[in-house]
């Protein structure tokens, strides 16, 4: 069974910098593009970067390009976001996902605020 | 990038009615949209994929159509655990845009 475990939320203030972890199993980890995905208060589902299942290829949503640097260590199946610059429009529930969106994790909430 | 345009952004309906959602692309996207369904504040839950496929375990009242730029989810016979937020996505090219949003009410 897939299971998506997501970790490294918390409260940052504007500006700070933040790295989610996304721990896999019950698949094969390096065989499969991944992807995060967030939710902000209100808003509806936004995606914010992709990765492959080798590691070699990246993309990034409009919003947080040259913010975010998505990376993967396929040796201990986990998937990662480095945040920086974070602006209170971050503030989200952030998702990975296997492949396009065929699993997610449960999320974890990232609030960026003064 | 590929915008993606969700009508309408929100429904009534009652258990057993049949209703239907669209999804527009702004370019052709083949047949590589997905469906999703989110309730409050859960993960969310893949239904359809290349269009039409449904995922495993996924009721058949559930169905998808479409391809290149217009899509339709259908709900028929809507029962009361189906009343959540539906979104779509493609992801023929990167970012894997999705649709506003759809929130399903009950009536």
């Amino acid at each position: 069974e897939v299971h998506l475990v997501e970790s490294g939320g918390g409260l940052v203030q504007p500006g700070g910098s933040l790295r989610l972890s996304c721990a896999a199993s019950g698949f094969i980890f390096s065989s499969s593009a991944m992807s995060w995905v967030r939710r902000a208060p209100g808003k509806g589902l936004e995606w914010v970067s992709g990765i492959s299942g080798s590691g070699g290829s990246t993309f990034y949503g409009d919003s947080v390009k040259g913010r975010v640097t998505i990376s993967r260590d396929n040796s201990r199946k986990t998937l990662y976001l480095q945040m920086s610059s974070l602006r209170v429009e971050d503030t989200a529930v952030y998702y990975c996902a296997k492949d396009r969106g065929s699993n997610w994790g449960q999320g974890t909430l990232v609030t960026v605020s003064s | 990038d590929i915008q993606m345009t969700q009508s309408p952004s929100s429904l009534s309906a009652s258990v057993g009615d049949r209703v239907t959602i669209t999804c527009r692309a702004s370019q052709g996207v083949s047949n590589w949209l997905a469906w999703y369904q989110q309730k409050a504040e859960k993960a969310p839950k893949s239904l359809i994929s290349g269009a039409s496929s449904l995922e495993s375990a996924v009721p058949s009242r559930f169905s998808g159509s479409g391809s290149g730029t217009d899509f339709t989810l259908t709900i028929s016979d809507l029962q009361p655990e189906d009343f959540a937020t539906y979104y779509c996505q493609q992801y023929k090219s990167y970012p894997h845009t999705f649709g506003q949003g759809t929130r399903l009410e009950m009536k």
